[in-house]
């Protein structure tokens, strides 16, 4: 059963360019949740999504950031126009119904730098 | 939601000393969660705690949840090198809908 799969491992994008961040949640999870970990600081939740639907995202900016999780396909955390702060760590979490008493698997992440 | 704050940001070791993060909240808390991060790597779950004054133990690791439930620790007997890494305290959301929060964790270098 494999884990959290996340693509790709690093990400390298001139400022300006669109940074497209994948998450395929383990199998049989239907909740995946993104944080963001900025060099030596710790994770900030963005977004939680089911299938096809948003439940929460008060933690994105709210420009320039957007993220789906389609019925089919894996989740897409999507950056437009980046610029140099954005270069961070970006993890994906998912879960079954809920977290239940197991807490988060994560996946490897994805290393964005911006230049 | 709610929040937790750590300390220590970061604490330097010697290899066989123990080592203590502490985790605190103005509000009780339903519930915490540790996770270890190695230095780049990806969180990693450790353990969860639900009761008050709730002590769990995993080989060198003791985990505590205060009797008031505003606080947690976690205590390393005799650090290895293998422990270098950072150590976040989490709280998940009670209800239908579990968020989970982190703290900022503590930065833990063990000196060999």
């Amino acid at each position: 059963n494999a884990g959290v799969m996340q693509n790709p491992r690093h990400l390298v994008r001139r400022r300006g360019q669109e940074a497209r961040l994948r998450c395929s949640p383990m199998k049989g999870h239907s909740h995946v949740y993104w944080y963001r970990q900025l060099p030596e600081e710790g994770l900030k939740f963005m977004v939680y999504l089911q299938k096809e639907n948003i439940i929460d995202e008060s933690g994105m900016p709210k420009e320039r950031f957007s993220a789906e999780f389609p019925k089919e396909g894996p989740s897409i955390l999507r950056i437009q126009q980046v610029v140099r702060g954005d270069s961070a760590a970006y993890f994906c979490a998912s879960s079954p119904e809920g977290v239940g008493n197991n807490g988060y698997t994560f996946g490897s992440g994805t290393r964005l730098t911006v230049v | 939601g709610q929040q937790v704050m750590q300390i220590p940001q970061y604490q330097h070791v010697q290899e066989g000393e123990d080592f203590t993060t502490y985790c605190n909240s103005s509000t009780t808390l339903s519930n915490i969660q540790w996770y270890k991060q190695r230095p780049g790597g990806h969180p990693v779950f450790l353990i969860q705690l639900v009761k008050s004054g709730e002590v769990k133990k995993q080989k060198r690791l003791t985990f505590q949840f205060g009797e008031a439930k505003k606080n947690s620790s976690l205590h390393i007997t005799a650090t290895q090198t293998t422990d270098v890494g950072t150590y976040f305290c989490a709280v998940r959301s009670s209800g239908g809908y579990q968020k989970v929060t982190f703290g900022t964790g503590t930065k833990l270098q063990v000196i060999p």
